[in-house]
C-alpha cells in the first residue's frame, strides 16, 4: 500500500527566504506526482504536476524534483513572499492499487513572516 | 469561469440525522471524486464515478453513499452521521486521458460539522 509522508509538518521562516518542502513515497510505481496548495478551510489547487518519466517542474517561483528510485521529491520555493503561507500537499497517482487515486501526503504547513 | 461548485460551503447537522452535500461542475469532466479530510490529515478517497460507473474504495464505510444523476452533480449521502464524521468534504473532477498527464481539479469543500 502506497505511504505518503511530508517532512516538517510545519515550518516558519521570514520574508524572502528559499526553502525546500519534502516529501517520501513508499511505492515508486506512480503515473505522476503533484504538488498542491491548501489555504485554510479552502479546497486544492494544483501547482505542478511531475509526470515519472520527468525530473523536475517549473512554475514561477517554485521548482519540483523527482527521484522516482529513491521515492522522492522536493518542492523548492524561491524568495517566498507572505502569500505563500499555505498547507502544501504532495500527491501521488499509483499504478497498483485503487485506479485513479491520489495518495496524500499530510502536508507541510507553511507561514511566511513579513 | 469553469470549476467546480460545492454547496454548502459549511453544514451541521445532529448526531444520526442524514444529511447530503452537493458538488456541480462545469468542467464537463467525465470522473468526479469525494474525499474526506480531516483536521490536519490527509485528504482520503472515499469513491469516484467514472461516468455512471461507481467506484468505491474498499474501506468507506457503508454509512456513506453517493449518487451522479448527470454529468454536472455528484452528491455525498451520509446516512446516519456519527462525531467522526465531522470533517472538510472536498469534490474534485478529472478528465480521462494519458495517465502520467492527469490531474484532479477541487472544489472548495464542505465543512460539516456534526452535534
Amino acid at each position: 500500500k502506497q505511504e505518503v509522508t511530508q517532512i516538517p509538518a510545519a515550518l516558519s521562516v521570514p520574508e524572502g527566504e528559499n526553502l525546500v518542502l519534502n516529501c517520501s513515497f513508499t511505492d515508486s510505481a506512480i503515473y505522476n506526482l503533484q504538488w498542491f496548495r491548501q489555504d485554510p478551510g479552502k479546497g486544492l489547487t494544483s501547482l505542478l504536476l511531475i509526470q515519472s518519466s520527468q525530473r523536475e517542474q517549473t512554475s514561477g517561483r517554485l521548482n519540483a524534483s523527482l527521484d522516482k528510485s529513491s521515492g522522492r521529491s522536493t518542492l523548492y520555493i524561491a524568495a517566498s513572499q507572505p502569500g505563500d503561507s499555505a498547507t502544501y500537499l504532495c500527491a501521488v497517482s499509483g499504478i497498483g492499487g485503487s485506479a485513479r487515486q491520489l495518495t496524500f501526503g499530510s502536508g507541510t504547513q507553511l507561514t511566511v513572516l513579513p | 469561469d469553469a470549476m467546480v461548485i460545492q454547496n454548502p460551503r459549511y453544514q451541521v447537522t445532529q448526531f444520526g440525522k442524514p444529511v447530503t452535500l452537493s458538488c456541480s461542475q462545469t468542467l464537463n469532466h467525465n470522473v468526479m471524486y469525494w474525499y474526506q479530510q480531516k483536521s490536519s490529515q490527509a485528504p482520503k478517497l472515499l469513491f469516484h464515478y467514472y461516468d455512471k460507473d461507481f467506484n468505491n474504495e474498499a474501506d468507506t464505510p457503508d454509512n456513506f453513499q453517493s449518487r451522479r444523476p448527470n454529468t454536472s452533480f455528484c452528491f455525498l449521502d451520509i446516512r446516519s452521521p456519527g462525531l467522526g464524521d465531522a470533517a472538510m468534504y472536498l469534490c474534485a473532477t478529472s478528465r480521462p486521458g494519458p495517465r502520467s498527464q492527469e490531474t484532479q481539479y477541487f472544489g472548495p469543500g464542505t465543512r460539516l460539522l456534526v452535534l
